[in-house]
């Protein structure tokens, strides 16, 4: 059973340039969450997704920074007119349909701005 | 709202016990503990969910003290293994009795198992 698949594992952007991270929870997973980790700190929450919808995204900056959960397909979390402050690993997670489950993360994206 | 953990770091020999505390000033529906090696993704521990349980796993174990609203992790007969970063992840009540699903991560406690 595979885990919780990213990619790309490693991204570099220039300023000003958007950057596309691709989350597939784990088989059986409808809940999806993404976590971003700046070097030597803690994970931050940034949005919580299930299939189409939205649940919380108290946790993503207003503006650049968007995320969405198709019906068929990868979650994707989109960074337009990246800044240096953008570097980071972002963490993905997934959890099964009641979510009172364990969320299992996956390897993470480390972007890094140029 | 970000959980406080504690200590910040330990340095054990193998074979020695260590806790990790983690406290939260908001009702917690559920404690996540997780443990993260550098570079690399966090790995799932444990859940603890409201009700007060206590949970084990070979060496490592944890409890949840709703009152409180208080977590513990205990290592017991530590491994060269369990060194890395552990972090708390804590869920909280929305309004009423339901969850938000979203983890709000303490700051993480750095672990060394030396020889």
């Amino acid at each position: 059973n595979a885990g919780v698949m990213q990619n790309p594992r490693h991204l570099v952007r220039r300023r000003g340039q958007e950057a596309r991270l691709r989350c597939s929870p784990m088989k059986g997973h409808s809940h999806v969450y993404w976590y971003r980790q700046l070097p030597e700190e803690g994970l931050k929450f940034m949005v919580y997704l299930q299939k189409e919808n939205i649940i919380d995204e108290s946790g993503m900056p207003k503006e650049r920074f968007s995320a969405e959960f198709p019906k068929e397909g990868p979650s994707i979390l989109r960074i337009q007119q990246v800044v240096r402050g953008d570097s980071a690993a972002y963490f993905c997670a997934s959890s099964p349909d009641r979510d009172d489950y364990e969320q299992y993360f996956g390897p993470g994206t480390r972007l890094t701005v140029t | 709202q970000q959980p406080v953990q504690s200590p910040q770091a330990v340095i054990l020999r193998e074979g020695e016990d260590a806790v990790i505390n983690c406290s939260s000033s908001k009702a917690l529906y559920s404690v996540h503990w997780y443990r993260q090696k550098h570079g690399e993704a966090p790995v799932f521990l444990m859940i603890l969910l409201k009700g007060g349980e206590q949970k084990g796993h070979e060496k490592i174990s944890a409890s949840f003290n709703e009152k409180k609203q208080q977590s513990s992790l205990y290592l017991t007969a530590s491994q060269l293994s369990y060194s890395g970063t552990y972090f708390c992840g804590t869920e909280h009540l929305r309004g009423g009795s339901s969850n938000t699903g979203k983890l709000i991560f303490g700051q993480g406690t750095t672990l060394q198992v030396k020889p």
